[in-house]
């Protein structure tokens, strides 16, 4: 079992859709992270969560650090929303654990 | 700042060559790591710097592969001699400090052949 869990692994929507991409993780933490990959493209870092909820623009992500759990929720999904979502956690130094990404592709 | 810069954003080469990937981290930032992607493994870590000084080359595959800080604001990745199997996408990514967010390249696509 990998020790960053995300699902859906591929998630196609109508624009204009809520969206919700999870991340369950099995290891104690300091950080989480969520990053964007379009494809052929680089990777943006969207959030860096300890606890609780951020929020830029229509992006959404939380973090319930009991459960080991976090969302990224994206509201009003627009196609150039279609990336690749990648969580990835640290126990506080350096390295990273990440989860296999979410594709997600949303149609006009 | 222009961000975290890469060079070449893609390499095709013949399998025994040698090839250096470049990196200039953002300007202030500490912390410089090389990460190679593939379908097959994700994400991985090959080489961790801190203040120029590799903290961590655990994840560098081979001897095959050597990375370089000689300053703060340059560092190499070079594979010699290169194998198909090399054939990935890397990714350079600086921070301010070890726990702090990265900041990503946007990857050089090496393509061995």
């Amino acid at each position: 079992k990998n020790e960053v869990e995300q699902s859906p692994q591929n998630l196609t929507a109508q624009e204009g859709e809520f969206i919700t991409i999870n991340c369950s993780y099995s290891v104690g933490i300091s950080a989480l992270h969520w990053l964007q990959q379009h494809p052929g493209g680089g990777i943006v870092s969207l959030f860096m969560l300890s606890s609780g909820k951020k929020k830029h623009g229509r992006l959404i992500a939380t973090i319930n650090i009991q459960e080991k759990h976090s969302s990224l929720h994206i509201t009003a999904s627009h196609p150039r929303d279609s990336a690749v979502y990648i969580c990835a956690v640290s126990s506080g130094t350096y390295k990273y654990i990440f989860g296999t990404g979410t594709r997600l592709k949303v149609l006009a | 700042d222009a961000g975290v810069i890469q060079s070449p954003r893609h390499e095709v080469t013949e399998m025994g060559q040698e090839v250096t990937l470049r990196c200039k981290p953002i300007s202030g930032h500490n912390s410089l790591f090389w990460y190679r992607q593939t379908m097959m493994r994700g994400l991985e870590l090959l080489i961790y710097f801190n203040n120029n000084v590799p903290i961590d080359d655990s994840g560098m595959p081979e001897d095959r592969f050597s990375a370089k800080m000689p300053n703060a604001s340059f560092s190499t990745l070079k594979i010699q001699p290169s194998e198909p199997r090399d054939s990935a996408v890397y990714f350079c990514a600086s921070s301010l400090t070890e726990n702090y967010g990265y900041t990503f390249g946007s990857g050089t696509r090496l393509t061995v052949v």
